[in-house]
């Protein structure tokens, strides 16, 4: 089953935060964080393996409730490079994902 | 870059053709995915492969098969191509235990 992201969509100004949501109704054993740029592939942000766990790469940094069955990604001081799609992958087992169906991210100068 | 290759990068068919997409890797991992990409629905797994020979179905599996002879090639054939197949096909591999990373795509338009 998708999990579910939220919000669908958002627009920033350069240096504000923003936070990405995504919830499961299965039991998840990890999540993944991705980035598209239009026309282009998915790029690899991050894993988040265990319930509690938060990770960080640049000003971007997420965490995993497993309780919940829920993973945020938090985006700091946002920079126009942040632009894009973000997905979010789970799965029950390691290696099939299932991905959400995107949250769009403007920023804006 | 993570060593993956696909081809063709752009194809244009007609319904009721074959298509076959080639996803290559030269770094000799295990495994590889292939998922297709639509407006909406963001990515859906279609096939994976954990060896040679060893495939399994995701979840939109209908109408593909797979075939992976040598690690380095994982195919994708469209045995008779639909207009609703018309999509963006990425190839993925996995690294370590965990992470998947992504080919360029292909792009599919099926007329």
């Amino acid at each position: 089953q998708q999990p579910v992201q939220s919000p669908q969509a958002v627009i920033l100004r350069e240096g504000e935060d923003a936070v990405i949501n995504c919830s499961s109704s299965k039991a998840l054993y990890s999540v993944h964080w991705y980035r598209q740029k239009h026309g282009e592939a998915p790029v690899f942000l991050m894993i988040l393996l265990k319930g509690g766990e938060q990770k960080g790469h640049e000003k971007i940094s997420a965490s995993f409730n497993e309780k919940k069955q829920q993973s945020s990604l938090y985006l700091t001081a946002s920079q126009l490079s942040y632009s894009g799609t973000y997905f979010c992958g789970t799965g029950p087992g390691r290696r099939a994902l299932t991905f959400g169906s995107g949250t769009r991210l403007q920023v804006q100068p | 870059d993570a060593g993956i290759t696909q081809s063709p990068r752009h194809k244009v068919t007609e319904t009721g053709t074959p298509v076959t997409l080639r996803c290559h890797q030269t770094e000799n991992h295990r495994y590889m995915y292939w998922y297709r990409q639509d407006p909406g629905h963001g990515l859906r797994l279609i096939h994976y492969s954990y060896g040679v020979k060893d495939t399994d179905k995701g979840e939109v599996s209908d109408g593909y098969s797979v075939s992976r002879s040598k690690t380095e090639d994982f195919l994708l054939t469209l045995e008779s191509a639909t207009s609703s197949q018309t999509s963006v096909y990425f190839c993925a591999i996995g690294i370590g235990n965990e992470t998947q990373y992504f080919g360029p795509g292909t792009r599919l338009l099926v007329l």
